[in-house]
């Protein structure tokens, strides 16, 4: 079974900051972690995916994330946050011989001017 | 080209009454998936269709709930004699396989208000 812990319920962040949302994993097989990112009243959006290879990923907007195995984390940064990155964020796993995604229960990030 | 795509986009009904929620899926995603977000519980698996395969109907919270795939292509999810628990936001996602490396695309969902 996998189960996903995002740390930090709410992020506060001013204009052009850096940002960090921590996830971290857990799980008895191989798998594959995604950020989600979802805006008021819309579904999840991709932002990026950890399959296989190179541990730091790279997403849409400007995020990247960064495997960490020993750690099982998966952490989601972005140098410079804008006003419009202001929504929930999700971090999942899911496990490589099932379908379902197992999702952290979210951080909504609030980035103020 | 075309997302995935749920109807109605809300739903206000009685306890006690059936509720039918749909979702078209992404032309040529051969899985689809059901998930349960409310704010209890955060976001939930429910079921999943993979092709012609059974169902993984593990997340599925009671009886009460049912889903079906026709043809390999729209779902629909039923939820008979709701309960204000029920009250959620119900989101569809569907893939181009389900145990592949290939992501899922989720529609906007259906919002649930059981009074």
């Amino acid at each position: 079974a996998q189960s996903v812990t995002q740390l930090d319920s709410q992020v506060p962040v001013f204009e052009e900051a850096p940002v960090e949302l921590r996830c971290n994993y857990s799980s008895s097989v191989s798998v594959y972690l995604f950020w989600y990112v979802q805006y008021p009243n819309q579904g999840l959006q991709l932002l990026l995916k950890y399959l296989s290879g190179s541990t730091l990923v790279k997403g849409i907007n400007g995020f990247e994330a960064e495997f960490n195995k020993s750690q099982t984390s998966f952490h989601l940064r972005k140098p410079s946050v804008h006003i419009s990155d202001t929504a929930e964020y999700f971090c999942a796993v899911r496990g490589g011989n099932t379908g379902k995604l197992i999702f952290g229960q979210g951080t909504t990030l609030q980035v103020k001017p | 080209g075309a997302g995935v795509s749920q109807s109605p986009s809300n739903k206000v009904t009685e306890k006690g009454k059936d509720v039918e929620l749909r979702c078209d899926p992404i032309s040529g995603h051969t899985a689809l998936y059901w998930y349960r977000q409310s704010l209890g519980q955060g976001l939930e698996f429910l079921i999943y269709f993979q092709g012609n395969s059974a169902p993984d109907k593990s997340g599925l919270p009671s009886d009460r709930f049912s889903a079906e795939r026709t043809g390999g292509s729209v779902s629909t999810l039923t939820i008979q004699r709701t309960q204000q628990e029920d009250s959620a936001v119900y989101l569809c996602a569907s893939s181009l396989g389900a145990v592949s490396n290939q992501p899922q695309h989720f529609g906007d969902g259906t919002r649930l208000s059981i009074l």
